[in-house]
C-alpha cells in the first residue's frame, strides 16, 4: 500500500472540545497538507505545511510537523457539528502523493 | 468559477469493459491528478498529468491511462473493468507542477458489475 498512517481511525467528541489527529508518513517530504472530506465526495483544503517549518495556523486549525519522526498532528479546536467530516493527510515530494487513510471525525451535540 | 468540475457523476460498467471520465479543472490551474477512493480509504495517487505529459504515476497497472489536453482538461481511462475498480474516482488540479493545494471535483462513483 501507498498510504500513510492516521491515528486515531475514528473519533467521537462533544461539541466545543478539542479534536486531535495524527498522520505519519514513511519518506521525505517537500510538505504536508491536511484535507476534509464529507459523505464521501470531494476534498477539501485545509491547510498546508513545509518541511522546513513546525508548525502553522489557520482560524480553528493548528498543525504541526516533525519531520525526525515523520509525522504530523491537526488540532482543531473548539468543535462543532459541520466539522463532522473524515479528515486525510496528503505527503508530499517531488515523484511521490500519498494519502493516509484518514481519521473519521463525529461532533456530538 | 466553476472550480473543478467533472462527468459523469455516476457510472455502472460491466467487468471487462473499457471507461473513460473527464475532468476540467479549476480556471487558471494547469496541473491535473487523479485518485482512486475505496469506501471506506483514503484516495490512492493514480498520476499527473503537466504540460500535456503524465509526470508523476502511482502504483497502478497499465489498463490505467490518461490524457491531458491542451486546455489543460484531462481524461482518465481503464480498460479491461476489474470488480476491485468499483470506487469513487476523484480528480484535483493545482496551479503548476508543486504539489501545492489541490482543488477537487465531487468525483466520479464507479460500479463495476
Amino acid at each position: 500500500s501507498q498510504q500513510g498512517e492516521e491515528d486515531p481511525q475514528a473519533l467521537s467528541i462533544q461539541e466545543g472540545e478539542n479534536a486531535t489527529m495524527n498522520c505519519s508518513y514513511k519518506t521525505s517530504i517537500n510538505n504536508l497538507q491536511w484535507y476534509r472530506q464529507n459523505s464521501g465526495r470531494g476534498l477539501v483544503h485545509l491547510i498546508l505545511i513545509r518541511s522546513n517549518e513546525r508548525e502553522k495556523h489557520s482560524g480553528r486549525l493548528r498543525v504541526t510537523l516533525d519531520t525526525s519522526k515523520k509525522s504530523s498532528s491537526l488540532l482543531i479546536t473548539a468543535s462543532r457539528a459541520a466539522d463532522t467530516a473524515s479528515y486525510f493527510c496528503r505527503a508530499n515530494r517531488d515523484d511521490k502523493i500519498i494519502f493516509g487513510k484518514g481519521t473519521r471525525l463525529h461532533i456530538l451535540p | 468559477d466553476a472550480g473543478v468540475t467533472q462527468s459523469p457523476t455516476h457510472l455502472i460498467k460491466t467487468r471487462g469493459q473499457q471507461v473513460t471520465l473527464r475532468c476540467s479543472p479549476k480556471s487558471g490551474h494547469d496541473t491535473v491528478s487523479w485518485y482512486q477512493q475505496a469506501l471506506g480509504q483514503g484516495p490512492q495517487f493514480i498520476f499527473q498529468y503537466y504540460e500535456e505529459e503524465e509526470r508523476q504515476r502511482g502504483n497502478f497497472p497499465d489498463r490505467f491511462s490518461g490524457h491531458q489536453f491542451p486546455n489543460y482538461s484531462s481524461e482518465l481511462n481503464v480498460n479491461a473493468l476489474l470488480l476491485g475498480d468499483s470506487a469513487l474516482y476523484l480528480c484535483a488540479s493545482s496551479p503548476g507542477y508543486m504539489n501545492t493545494e489541490a482543488f477537487f471535483g465531487q468525483g466520479t462513483r464507479l460500479t463495476v458489475v
